[in-house]
């Protein structure tokens, strides 16, 4: 695929339930990003992998906030016991490597709406 | 730490017209990128325009230009000949050389009128 790509686009959850949130980065990138975005707000750091190594897991709002990138690839955030706070777009960007000269690429976020 | 700050909630601009976002921003690192993004309903960030900070001079992007002016650390968008496909909500973000995570200011939402 061309760009960074995240499924669900929408995900509604009964509080209380966990949620799991795909990131395909680009090819090649070897650095990912969470960011969420709260409503009417601009994205907020969560997390950020160097390949499978998550380096800086300091913007996790709790220990409930869970990021994985097992294979250096594909990223997975899951939020265990989803809280009515959690509620939010989160964002995924990857970049070629972690310098700060290199441009993030976002995908299209995932919109979760927790009841 | 960073901060960025953008006063200007909404702005409004004719079609053809021309418009200018604001931006302020603090840190303390010597070197540093600027960036602005531009974030449409379909909600896919894209990037506009970056500036590094140790370049003097302001860069420009076909209609996006910014006006950087390091000693009051503003880092403004201005947007030529707006179209109706600017339409979109606009956020200014730094990303200090010592770091990686892009601090965003709060954004400003852009109509365009035709």
């Amino acid at each position: 695929g061309a760009g960074v790509s995240q499924s669900p686009r929408y995900k509604v959850a009964k509080r209380g339930q966990d949620v799991a949130l795909r990131c395909d980065p680009i090819s090649g990138h070897v650095s990912l990003f969470w960011y969420q975005q709260a409503l009417g707000q601009g994205p907020e750091f969560l997390t950020y992998f160097q390949n499978e190594a998550q380096l800086d897991k300091s913007g996790l709002p709790s220990d409930r906030f869970f990021a994985e990138r097992p294979e250096g690839s594909v990223s997975t955030l899951k939020i265990q016991r989803t809280q009515q706070e959690d509620s939010a777009v989160y964002l995924c960007a990857s970049s070629l490597d972690g310098s700060f000269y290199n441009e993030q690429f976002f995908g299209p976020g995932t919109r979760l709406t927790v009841l | 730490a960073q901060t960025v700050t953008q006063s200007q909630p909404e702005m409004s601009v004719q079609e053809a017209e021309t418009v200018t976002l604001s931006c302020t921003y603090d840190t303390s690192e010597s070197d540093y990128y600027l960036f602005w993004y531009k974030q449409p309903p379909s909600r896919q960030m894209i990037l506009v325009i970056r500036q590094e900070a140790y370049k003097q001079q302001n860069a420009t992007e076909n209609r996006f230009s910014v006006n950087f002016q390091k000693a009051a650390k503003s880092f403004s968008l201005k947007i030529s000949d707006s179209q109706l496909g600017d339409a979109a909500m606009y956020f200014c973000a730094c990303l200090s050389n010592s770091g990686y995570a892009l601090n965003f200011g709060k954004g400003t939402s852009l109509l365009v009128t035709p």
